[in-house]
């Protein structure tokens, strides 16, 4: 598969805002997705983006695409506790996805 | 969205036996996906299971180890085969929903000794 890198931890204080970063190395996906884990369960799709847009909003999620630089990020603003988990950038063609190896975040009071 | 049920959600089994998990959906659904996401690390695409056809796997997956059923729209099983300690890991179904997205279940944790 392609390879999808992300840095492995984030700590952040409640209220603050959350930057994660991704890069990606297939230019072809038509999508690319973050999803969210939360410990002991499965994979909550959090949001995505269509590859011929540079960002979208949807309520405290912020996506900002760089296709020239392959780099996409997710900004989680008003950080809240319930957002600790684990955040994974996926992208791939024909529903078959690459991830990344997730990052942690952790929201400290 | 789609509602996946998986089942066992969790299960410790010993080395050498076999482990089927179940995947319900509540929709009929095109495409169903099994993965992997072992210990700490992300998730591998195992395999595509077809409805009414043998599944299609990824490079590195066999059907003698990973054996699937796809009886129909709604129903996958995956079955982990003549299991050792290097399989403990998360099972997950995934499918196409109606919106062209993928969604997860809750995943199946698989620990063996």
């Amino acid at each position: 598969g392609e390879d999808v890198e992300q840095s492995l931890f984030l700590s952040v204080r409640e209220g603050d805002s959350s930057v994660i970063n991704c890069t990606y190395t297939d230019s072809s996906s038509t999508y690319l997705y973050w999803y969210k884990q939360e410990p002991g369960a499965g994979l909550q799709l959090l949001t995505y983006i269509f590859s011929n847009m540079d960002m979208k909003q949807d309520q405290r999620l912020t996506v900002l695409l760089n296709k020239k630089d392959k780099h996409l990020s997710l900004r989680i603003a008003d950080t809240q506790t319930g957002d600790s988990a684990i955040y994974f950038c996926a992208e791939g063609n024909d529903y078959k996805l690459s991830f990344g190896a997730g990052t942690t975040v952790t929201v400290r009071a | 969205s789609a509602v996946i049920s998986q089942k066992p959600s969790r299960d410790i089994c010993q080395r050498g036996t076999s482990l089927t998990i179940q995947c319900q959906v509540d929709s009929q659904v095109t495409m169903m996906f099994w993965y992997r996401q072992q210990p700490g690390q992300s998730l591998t695409l195992i395999a595509t299971a077809n409805q009414g056809s043998e599944a299609t796997y990824e490079s590195g997956f066999v059907i003698d180890k990973f054996p699937i059923s796809r009886p129909n729209l709604t129903f996958s099983t995956l079955t982990v085969s003549n299991m050792s300690p290097e399989d403990s890991s998360i099972y997950l179904c995934s499918v196409v929903a109606t919106n062209e997205k993928l969604f997860f279940g809750s995943g199946t944790q698989l620990s063996v000794l």
